[in-house]
């Protein structure tokens, strides 16, 4: 059964940082991993979805990797702002559907 | 494109009671997966439905089903609640490729007393 893992479970930084988050998983078997955003009590935000065969993906001031190898994704926020304060989950389609147990960040002012 | 819908957003039931939540998928796409979301457990998946056939399946109990019609909306069914399915149940909608990104609905908030 895929483990989903994401570390850390909560984060705080200041306004401007660049920060990095997190995913881990145990079978490589995997179609895909997504990234989302969550904001409480709501529904899910598609962020960067990345294939099986590609590396990384990049919107704007995200940038998603993923080394199936090592069963790691990563989600890099450049210069952090207020705005981006969510809960962030990453979600891997295998044979079914796993996600992660997210990280909640908070970007302080 | 109008986004994923889901009906009731809201919903208070009592234990012993059944419920069905309805979700409309974005205009084109045929994939429909549904979710629970609870503090606990986190997200958890529970079905996936394909041109009216479910094609995957999480581990939940047979109170759980679903179904989806030729016009690719979808419902799920929960009887006999209980309180522990008190959480936010989400559906997700994707394209012909199942496998393509998933595009959230807001949930459909249940609280069981």
């Amino acid at each position: 059964k895929q483990e989903v893992t994401q570390i850390p479970a909560a984060l705080s930084v200041p306004e401007g940082e660049n920060l990095v988050l997190n995913c881990s998983f145990t079978d490589s078997a995997i179609y895909n991993l997504q990234w989302f955003r969550q904001d409480p009590g709501k529904g899910l935000t598609s962020l960067l979805l990345i294939q099986s065969s590609q590396r990384e993906q990049t919107s704007g001031r995200l940038n998603a990797s993923l080394d199936k190898s090592s069963g790691r994704s990563t989600l890099y926020i450049a210069a952090s702002q207020p705005g981006d304060s969510a809960t962030y989950l990453c979600a891997i389609t295998g044979n079914q559907f796993y996600f992660g147990t997210g990280t909640s960040l908070t970007v302080i002012p | 494109k109008a986004g994923v819908t889901q009906t009731p957003r809201y919903l208070i039931k009592t234990r012993g009671q059944q419920v069905t939540l309805s979700c409309s998928p974005i205009s084109g796409h045929r994939s429909v997966s549904w979710y629970q979301q609870t503090p606990g457990q986190g997200l958890q998946f529970l079905f996936e439905y394909f041109s009216e056939t479910q094609r995957n399946k999480g581990n939940f109990p047979g109170r759980f089903s679903g179904r989806q019609f030729s016009n690719s909306r979808s419902e799920m069914n929960v009887s006999t609640l209980e309180l522990g399915d008190s959480a936010l149940y989400l559906c997700a909608s994707s394209t012909e490729d199942p496998y393509n990104e998933q595009f959230f609905g807001p949930g459909t908030r249940l609280t069981v007393l």
